[in-house]
């Protein structure tokens, strides 16, 4: 089990170009959320998946974001034209509902996206 | 919205106690978790408790909750150089979704 990956780890776009995200949870985990970090702040919950298909999503997800997870493993997040104010970082997690001695959805994050929009 | 919220910073000296405190609003909260997170880093995971429990101990690390103030608390205890980071309080909402605090610097002074 190697944990949550993301990549990249670091993007600095600039203003207007649009970026994708990559998570891979941990196998068989089969939900899987994202965050997003600002400075000085907690995690804000984004979406969450339960296989392919999208539960729910924050009002902080404009229409410029867009998040898929086509076949239930792996999951990109898109930002459409970028804004300055996107500047964060985007953590995923995933967890499995199915009880293995663990609290249901205990959520395993990943080391994170840094995303600079200059 | 459920709320949570966290002192901003704490210092000890190394070898003491640390004890980092969080109150939540939400009230059918059903798990509450501590999360670490170093610069730079990702989170990671520390302890849970359930929400009917008082107490959990695991190795250094006590988690108290006071379900009816609404209060957790995590205790480190001797603690370390290597335990300066940020400690982040999260309660488990009705959709699964975690909703955090804002965080608390520990620095350990050597």
């Amino acid at each position: 089990d190697t944990g949550v990956s993301q990549d990249p780890r670091h993007k600095i776009t600039k203003r207007g170009q649009n970026v994708t995200f990559r998570c891979d949870p941990i196998s068989e985990h089969n939900r899987l959320y994202w965050y997003r970090q600002t400075l000085g702040q907690g995690p804000e919950f984004l979406t969450y998946f339960q296989n392919e298909a999208q539960l729910e999503k924050s009002r902080l997800l404009s229409d410029r974001f867009s998040a898929e997870r086509p076949k239930g493993s792996f999951s990109t997040l898109e930002i459409q034209r970028t804004e300055q104010g996107d500047s964060a970082m985007y953590l995923c997690a995933s967890s499995f509902p199915i009880s293995s001695g663990e609290p249901t959805d205990t959520q395993y994050f990943g080391p994170g996206t840094r995303l600079t929009v200059l | 919205g459920e709320d949570v919220e966290q002192s901003l910073f704490l210092s000890v000296r190394e070898g003491d106690s640390s004890v980092i405190n969080c109150t939540y609003t939400d009230s059918s909260s059903t798990y509450l978790y501590w999360y670490k997170q170093e610069p730079g880093a990702g989170l990671q995971l520390l302890t849970y408790i359930f929400s009917n429990m008082d107490m959990k101990q695991d190795q250094r690390l006590t988690v108290l909750l006071n379900k009816k103030d609404k209060h957790l608390s995590l205790r480190i205890a001797d603690t370390q150089t290597g335990d300066s980071a940020i400690y982040f309080c999260a309660d488990l909402d009705s959709s699964y979704k975690l909703i955090f605090g804002s965080g608390t610097r520990l620095l350990v002074r050597p």
